[in-house]
């Protein structure tokens, strides 16, 4: 099946610790993205990417980082200076960077800082 | 700048009634956008999505979306509701920088549906 994995579902860190979160596709997409997601609101944009060795800041994207070594994979990573880190993690990937594409989204990492 | 505004926050219908999320948006171009669906603990699912073809647009399991310029909307509507239509839903306005394709999400209207 070909679609948008992120792991692990649900991820517990103690505050101070760093922790990366998985996104892979294998829908064969240029282009990546990070979301966050906190009750009410809508999501908005950590980082993306529109190809390997590529990727611009977001909306959000002080304490987090990322990267894109292979076009199948962008982790992220929340750090230790991302102040208020508890929420769920969406990653997406469209084909290209046309505004009209469509971004397709895997199923969601939930981050609970202890 | 792009903005969107989903005017509801809660919507309940009783199963088989009519269904309209309201959506108006706010773009300095040509806009694309799209309705999309979550279920709890999940991630988004396409609904359907415009793109300057047809003005009327139609999406899975019933809905379909109507642009309208002159009122700057984008409703979204299904003639009878279902149980499993509980959910929440986001209207989406899309928009292409010099650092590729952003989208900006509205605040979600989370949809009921009672017996």
């Amino acid at each position: 099946d070909g679609g948008i994995t992120q792991s692990p579902k649900y991820l517990f860190r103690k505050e101070g610790q760093n922790v990366t979160l998985s996104c892979e596709q294998n829908l064969n997409h240029d282009a990546m993205y990070w979301y966050r997601q906190d009750p009410g609101q809508g999501l908005r944009l950590i980082y993306y990417s529109q190809i390997v060795n590529d990727f611009q800041k977001g909306d959000i994207a002080e304490g987090y980082s990322v990267s894109r070594e292979k076009k199948e994979s962008f982790p992220l990573t929340v750090t230790s200076a991302q102040k208020n880190p508890t929420a769920f993690y969406l990653c997406a990937s469209s084909a290209d960077r046309r505004s009209t594409d469509t971004q397709y989204f895997g199923p969601g990492t939930r981050l609970t800082v202890l | 700048a792009q903005s969107v505004t989903q005017l509801d926050s809660h919507v309940s219908v009783s199963e088989g009634t009519p269904v309209l999320l309201r959506c108006n948006y706010s773009s300095s171009y040509s806009p694309s956008l799209f309705w999309y669906v979550q279920h709890p603990n999940k991630g988004l699912q396409l609904l359907l999505k415009y793109t300057s073809a047809a003005t009327l647009v139609k999406g899975i399991n019933g809905f379909e979306a109507e642009f309208k310029k002159s009122e700057t909307s984008f409703h979204l509507t299904k003639p009878s509701a279902h149980m499993s239509d509980a959910a929440e839903y986001f209207c989406v306005v899309s928009y292409f920088t010099g650092g590729g394709n952003k989208l900006t999400f509205g605040t979600g209207t989370q949809l009921k549906v009672e017996l």
